[in-house]
């Protein structure tokens, strides 16, 4: 059964601090790894990251895949309280719809 | 930027009751899904759809469950019969084509059952 893992579930930080968000997956034919944002309603896209090693980076959000050991992190840098979200996980697996293998999510909470 | 649209975002319905959930997804999309996630649980596949049929469906999709693209545009959900345990948030998405286009969600219809 394809399986995504994230940790931690839910993680409490202070403004400007730099959090690591981890992602692992085991699926049987992977295509792509996402990564979205949710906070109140529809996951919003942050990255889509098809290739091991190279760094996705958007303002202070960058992701990078390891696709040998079978994960991603998601690093945000002085974070912000608008940070503060679910941040999913999904495997885009091929072969058929390509649907999305989510993660339970990790509950980021950003206090000022 | 163009969005996918969910409409109502919130129903309530009696148990036994028939439901359809509408979306609109982007207009150039070819590829269209339902998602759904259950309070506090993971996002979970329901079903996806191409080329004006089922290409794939989840174990949790059954024949209670039924889509349709009925004009070209619209994208529907019906559940014929809800039941207690289908209250979730049902997410409707779509995208382009295959290569590299990441899947866009709609915000969502948030179904109550009693």
């Amino acid at each position: 059964e394809d399986k995504v893992v994230q940790s931690p579930l839910s993680l409490v930080v202070h403004e400007g601090d730099t959090v690591t968000l981890n992602c692992s997956y085991e699926v049987t034919n992977f295509r792509s790894l996402l990564w979205y944002k949710q906070e109140k309603k529809a996951p919003t896209f942050l990255f889509m990251l098809t290739s091991s090693g190279i760094e996705k980076k958007s303002g202070r959000l960058s992701s990078i895949l390891d696709k040998k050991e079978l994960f991603s992190i998601l690093n945000i840098t002085a974070t912000q309280t608008g940070d503060s979200a679910v941040y999913l996980c999904a495997v885009e697996t091929q072969g058929g719809s390509e649907k999305l293998v989510f993660g339970k999510g990790t509950k980021l909470t950003v206090n000022p | 930027e163009p969005e996918v649209t969910q409409t109502p975002s919130h129903q309530v319905t009696q148990m036994g009751q028939e439901v359809i959930l509408r979306c609109v997804p982007i207009s150039n999309h070819l590829y269209f899904y339902w998602y759904r996630q259950i309070l506090g649980q993971k996002v979970e596949f329901l079903v996806s759809f191409y080329n004006n049929e089922i290409s794939e469906k989840s174990e949790i999709f059954d024949d209670q469950f039924s889509v349709e693209r009925p004009d070209g545009s619209n994208f529907t959900l019906k559940i014929r019969s809800t039941k207690l345990e289908d209250s979730a948030m049902y997410f409707c998405a779509s995208f382009r084509d295959r290569d590299n286009s990441p899947l866009h969600f709609g915000n969502g219809t948030r179904l109550t059952v009693t």
